[in-house]
């Protein structure tokens, strides 16, 4: 099983601020397999970013993915005061098929 | 518009069986390469992906928890329906439904860009507890 790690755990920043998350796989993954999610209480999760860069439809254009191999990184630019959330990143893999790391937190400074 | 939506007891009792029901709009699991799985987030383990029914009937399961799982879809309804059997108070946690769409790539013969989910239901709340 591919094990997904995010860090930081929580990013503490101000609206107007860059945020940059990372997820690391304990193996190279394919870059067509790795996607981004925020979490907002009580709302469905929404895809961000597949395909390691490629937005969402709907997703403004300050969300942001890149990488390849093992390092991923999500950037938001220029946050709104909408952005601050969890954000997970997920693979595809095998066995189990799908998996997300951890989590990142994103809070207001 | 593209909805899912989650549906389920939200007490169960240890060692029983629990049955979700992921109702689908906007969309048909009998569209080619449409796939529904149902995804878990508990607090001990974050995201955790469960089992995954596409629109040919072909079933995945996690493989920790394939002797416990059970997807399956009712077509004319709409819908896919989630069994887990011997459910444990680790168990408790909210459990999501969530579309990943294929496309048919030509050149290779196989459906491709079905790695992510693009739609998820809020989830249902589930407890396990005497």
């Amino acid at each position: 099983e591919i094990v997904l790690t995010q860090s930081p755990g929580t990013l503490s920043l101000s609206p107007g601020e860059r945020a940059t998350l990372s997820c690391r796989a304990s193996r190279s993954i394919s870059s067509d397999y790795l996607a981004w999610y925020q979490q907002k209480p009580g709302q469905a999760l929404r895809l961000l970013i597949f395909g390691t860069s490629n937005r969402a439809t709907g997703i403004p254009d300050r969300f942001s993915g890149s990488g390849s191999g093992t390092d991923f990184t999500l950037t938001i630019s220029g946050l709104e005061p909408e952005d601050f959330a969890v954000y997970y990143c997920q693979q595809y893999g095998r066995a189990p098929l799908y998996t997300f790391g951890q989590g990142t937190k994103l809070e207001i400074k | 518009q593209v909805t899912l939506k989650e549906s389920g007891p939200a007490l169960v009792a240890p060692t029983q069986t629990l049955t979700l029901t992921c109702v689908l709009s906007g969309f048909s699991l009998s569209t080619d390469g449409t796939r529904v799985s149902w995804i878990r987030q508990t607090p001990g383990k974050a995201l955790e992906w469960l089992a995954r029914i596409d629109w040919d009937d072909d079933k995945f399961y996690r493989p920790s928890l394939k002797t416990r799982l059970s997807i399956s879809k009712d077509t004319s309804k709409n819908q896919v329906v989630l069994t887990m059997t011997n459910m444990d108070p680790e168990d408790t946690g909210s459990y999501f439904c969530a579309r990943s769409q294929g496309s048919y790539d030509r050149a290779s013969g196989y459906y491709i860009n079905h790695y992510y989910f693009d739609h998820w239901g809020q989830g249902t709340l589930v407890t396990v507890s005497s």
